[in-house]
């Protein structure tokens, strides 16, 4: 699976937006972009995933450039409750499909 | 809620000891994934069971060993255990491949101290 760099990291105002980077500079055509939370020690909880098109559910926004080099998760109106490590992660999807964990992005997010 | 549930919570014991965590998958999900989260190592796969057959392994010391039950539930069997072993393990789940996307849904986790 492609190796993904994440600010170790970032702060953010009560809502406002947060916009978590994630560079993924050597993602295969047939690797998807996946991003997860982790809310203290509670068990990861999947956000949303997308391949090379923009995607939205109702909890977040994933925005990846044309080239699938870097994608952006935008949390719109970012709470105190989403407080958490923010994990970026690429995959082949197929047999042995797990996930491979990095360092991921703590978010903060401030009254 | 994930839909996956895991016991126990909390599991406390001695080194040297063998204890067994258990997991429910998410109806219909056919595969059971294992984790372990340490301090010093973040969140590592440990292996993958699909409908009761092993699919992949990852960092999974031979002290320890998994199995999928038919009614699809998992066991992770951990013995002679060592101080280093205390952490949270983390079981997912996720369903057949359809799309080509399969995404897994984590449980609350067991957390294991090894006194």
């Amino acid at each position: 699976d492609a190796k993904t760099t994440q600010p170790p990291s970032m702060d953010c105002a009560e809502g406002r937006a947060a916009n978590l980077p994630c560079n993924h500079s050597t993602i295969s055509g047939n690797e998807y972009v996946y991003w997860y939370r982790q809310i203290h020690s509670q068990g990861p909880q999947y956000i949303i995933h997308g391949l090379k098109n923009n995607e939205t559910n109702e909890m977040a926004s994933l925005i990846i450039t044309e080239d699938r080099k870097s994608s952006t998760l935008i949390l719109p109106h970012a709470t105190l409750r989403d407080t958490a490590v923010y994990y970026c992660i690429v995959r082949v999807v197929g047999a042995g499909n797990m996930l491979t964990f990095g360092g991921g992005t703590r978010l903060m997010v401030k009254p | 809620d994930s839909g996956v549930t895991q016991t126990p919570k909390h599991l406390i014991t001695a080194t040297g000891q063998r204890v067994t965590l258990r997991c429910s998958p998410r109806s219909g999900d056919l595969s059971v994934y294992w984790y372990q989260q340490s301090l010093d190592q973040g969140l590592q796969f440990l292996i993958q069971y699909y409908n009761g057959e092993e699919r992949a392994k990852g960092n999974i010391l031979e002290r320890f060993s998994a199995q999928q039950f038919p009614d699809l539930h998992s066991e992770l069997n951990l013995s002679s255990l060592e101080l280093g072993d205390s952490a949270l393990y983390f079981c997912a789940s996720s369903a057949p491949g359809t799309s080509g996307a399969t995404t897994q849904y984590f449980g609350p986790g067991t957390r294991l101290t090894v006194l």
